[in-house]
């Protein structure tokens, strides 16, 4: 079965960072690209980063360029979001996302809340 | 973000038809076509349609989506009480080299 696993969300304070991870399985990992969604609460999906298969072309949703980071380790089929300089507009559930002709599978997701 | 523009919610009766648009422009939508997701409340979203308008295996004949220029469609027919949820149009954006949603459309099946 093919699964995607999110982990690394939790409460963190403003200015704060946080790397979520995302754990896949029941699938080729190296082949595909990969997303992160996010999804703010009573709010509609926001395309936040994508990967490539092998890792050299990362896209950044513009206003989130500079304090995000995507990564991957296609040896532990892994996909990572590394989080800097957290705000409270980040607070979402965060989607990682496998793209094989469009979004068609989807993590359970992990809740980030920014807040004192 | 510039995003692609969906109603913000449909009422249809029971088993009557559903058609669910989504307009963007020559970049996006009239470029590469949109693919189509539904989420229920507290779930996380499925795809219904792939950008090239094919459904995954899985997927209810009901659910069919088209495009006409840069406005995308998805038709669910037979209206079900389960298929109330929202639904979000997505396109690659060649100008923006990202990826953009819809708003999403919440569909109430009266």
């Amino acid at each position: 079965e093919v699964q995607l696993a999110e982990s690394g969300g939790g409460l963190v304070q403003p200015g704060g960072s946080l790397r979520l991870s995302c754990a896949a399985s029941g699938f080729t990992f190296s082949t595909c690209w990969l997303h992160w969604v996010r999804q703010a609460p009573g709010k509609g999906l926001i395309w936040v980063s994508g990967i490539n298969n092998d890792g050299t072309t990362t896209i950044y949703e513009d206003s989130l360029k500079g304090r995000i980071t995507i990564s991957r380790d296609n040896a532990k089929n892994t996909l990572y979001l590394q989080m800097n300089s957290l705000r409270a507009e980040d607070t979402a559930v965060y989607y990682c996302v496998r793209d094989i002709n469009s979004f068609d599978v989807w993590g359970q997701g992990t809740m980030v809340t920014v807040s004192t | 973000q510039a995003g692609l523009t969906q109603p913000p919610s449909v009422s249809k009766d029971l088993r009557q038809t559903a058609t669910l648009t989504c307009i963007g422009n020559n970049n996006n939508v009239g470029d590469q076509g949109a693919a189509w997701l539904q989420q229920h409340q507290g779930h996380r979203p499925k795809l219904l349609s792939s950008r090239d308008n094919n459904r995954p295996s899985g997927i209810s004949e009901r659910f069919s989506a088209s495009r006409s220029g840069s406005t995308a469609s998805l038709t669910i027919t037979g209206l079900q009480p389960e298929d109330e949820a929202d639904y979000y149009c997505s396109a690659w954006d060649s100008s923006l080299s990202a990826w953009v949603f819809g708003g999403g459309t919440k569909l109430t099946v009266l």
